[in-house]
């Protein structure tokens, strides 16, 4: 079956330790999305990548961290430097040009405290 | 800038009800519309979407279509049933950027037997 993964579906941590949020697709596609969601909130861009070893800056991408080695994974570290990192985060995949849909996976729900 | 607002929720409907979900929307150009839908504990869903104006998507019985006019892409169910009850996303992509999606803050509806 294809589709994107994202591990562990639940995930706690204390405050000041950095946390890697694991994703990987196997559906081929080149780009790859982080996004985070907060309660009555839509869903903000942290990271996207469009090609391998490279990646850009979404809307929110202060005190998060991204590396893009394979095409199949794009693993999201929460640094300590992110002041509220309790929140469902969310990675996405596509494949490029027009009809470049995005697909979800299932997400992490990360607690802080 | 690019920016979608949706009705807000909770919206708790009938069995067999009509469901009608607003979104307007801003951007320059003609960007492409979606509608994602988010069932309770997993990642988004594409529900339908529409890529110009006049376009009517459809998908499960849902309906929107594109309205340059009004700038908008409303969401209509004509029976809804106790699955459908979930948070749905308004999104769009400009012209610009075929990589980047703007969300509105989603709308819960919860569908009562």
């Amino acid at each position: 079956d294809g589709g994107i993964t994202q591990s562990p579906k639940y995930l706690f941590r204390k405050e000041g330790q950095n946390v890697t949020l694991s994703c990987e697709q196997n559906l081929n596609h080149d780009a790859m999305y982080w996004y985070r969601q907060d309660p009555g909130q839509g869903l903000r861009l942290i990271y996207y990548s469009q090609i391998v070893n490279d990646f850009q800056k979404g809307d929110i991408a202060e005190g998060y961290s991204v590396s893009r080695e394979k095409k199949e994974s794009f693993p999201l570290t929460v640094t300590s430097a992110q002041k509220n990192p309790t929140a469902f985060y969310l990675c996405a995949s596509s494949s490029s040009g027009e009809r470049n849909e995005q697909y979800f996976g299932p997400g992490t729900r990360l607690t802080v405290t | 800038g690019n920016s979608v607002t949706q009705m807000e929720g909770p919206v708790t409907l009938s069995e067999e009800a009509f469901l009608t979900i607003n979104c307007t929307y801003t951007a320059t150009g003609y960007p492409s519309l979606f509608w994602y839908v988010q069932y309770p504990g997993e990642g988004l869903q594409l529900l339908l979407k529409a890529t110009k104006a006049d376009d009517k998507g459809s998908n499960k019985g849902f309906e929107a279509t594109y309205r340059k006019e009004t700038t908008s892409f409303h969401l209509e169910k004509g029976s809804v049933q106790v699955s459908d009850s979930a948070v749905y996303f308004c999104a769009l992509r400009p012209r610009s950027n075929d990589y980047k999606l703007s969300f509105g803050a989603g709308t819960t509806v919860t569908v009562r037997a």
